[in-house]
């Protein structure tokens, strides 16, 4: 049973232009939000995370938007760049849990 | 200087044989874990070990142990392989007390014929 989905397996756009992926999840005991990046033949890369007790983190061009009532997460990417193009996965653990449930990935590609 | 190392990175073996896989990490931290990517590219987690004891079993089959010599590895034996082993594995590695970021190694991709 997946408690976190993916529901878009791609993504493409235009260099320059955002990157929206979104994510959602059923268990309500989840209470940190990850997302990772991986490249072919590398492991996932910690990208950004975000507890429930915000609903935005940002880093650089990297923003992740948290809707707790809806169990919606998003990733915004802007602008977008051709080193972006990897397999974006959605992450989620309980409080102080060690288990991350991993969504399916959603493969962005930046076009030039 | 790598922080989340596996060997090999491609294992290649007949069904039923024995084989292992190997993970270091560099980071100091107290937690490693292994995953399990499948087919349908689902991470999945299989075993969590803190400062050496086991704290994550994920149904999985005793086909598969995993040996913590020390906090800084975590080793995966699996016996009598079968077809359904063959995915990528994952070994990964955190701070103690759970609910934080997980660092990943590059993967090792079992084949099993």
């Amino acid at each position: 049973d997946q408690q976190v989905k993916q529901n878009s397996p791609s993504l493409s756009v235009q260099e320059g232009r955002i990157s929206i992926l979104n994510c959602d999840y059923t268990n309500s005991m989840f209470d940190y939000f990850l997302w990772y990046k991986k490249y072919p033949a590398e492991g996932p890369t910690f990208l950004i995370s975000i507890s429930s007790i915000k609903d935005k983190n940002e880093d650089g061009r990297f923003t992740v938007f948290l809707n707790k009532s809806a169990k919606h997460l998003s990733l915004h990417i802007v602008p977008s760049q051709p080193g972006d193009s990897a397999v974006y996965f959605c992450a989620a653990s309980e409080r102080g849990g060690y288990k991350l449930s991993f969504g399916a990935g959603t493969t962005v590609t930046v076009r030039a | 200087d790598t922080a989340v190392s596996q060997t090999p990175k491609y294992l290649v073996t007949q069904m039923g044989n024995d084989k292992s896989i190997k993970c270091e990490q560099n980071l100091g931290h107290d937690t490693m874990y292994w995953y399990k990517q499948d087919s349908k590219k689902f991470l999945k987690i299989m075993f969590s070990y803190n400062n050496k004891e086991l704290i994550i079993n994920e149904t999985v089959p005793n086909r598969f142990s995993p040996k913590s010599p020390d906090k800084a590895h975590l080793n995966l034996h699996i016996n009598s392989l079968e077809l359904g082993d063959s995915a990528v594995y994952f070994c990964a590695s955190s701070h103690a007390g759970g609910g934080g970021e997980q660092y990943f190694g590059p993967g090792t991709r079992l084949t099993v014929t």
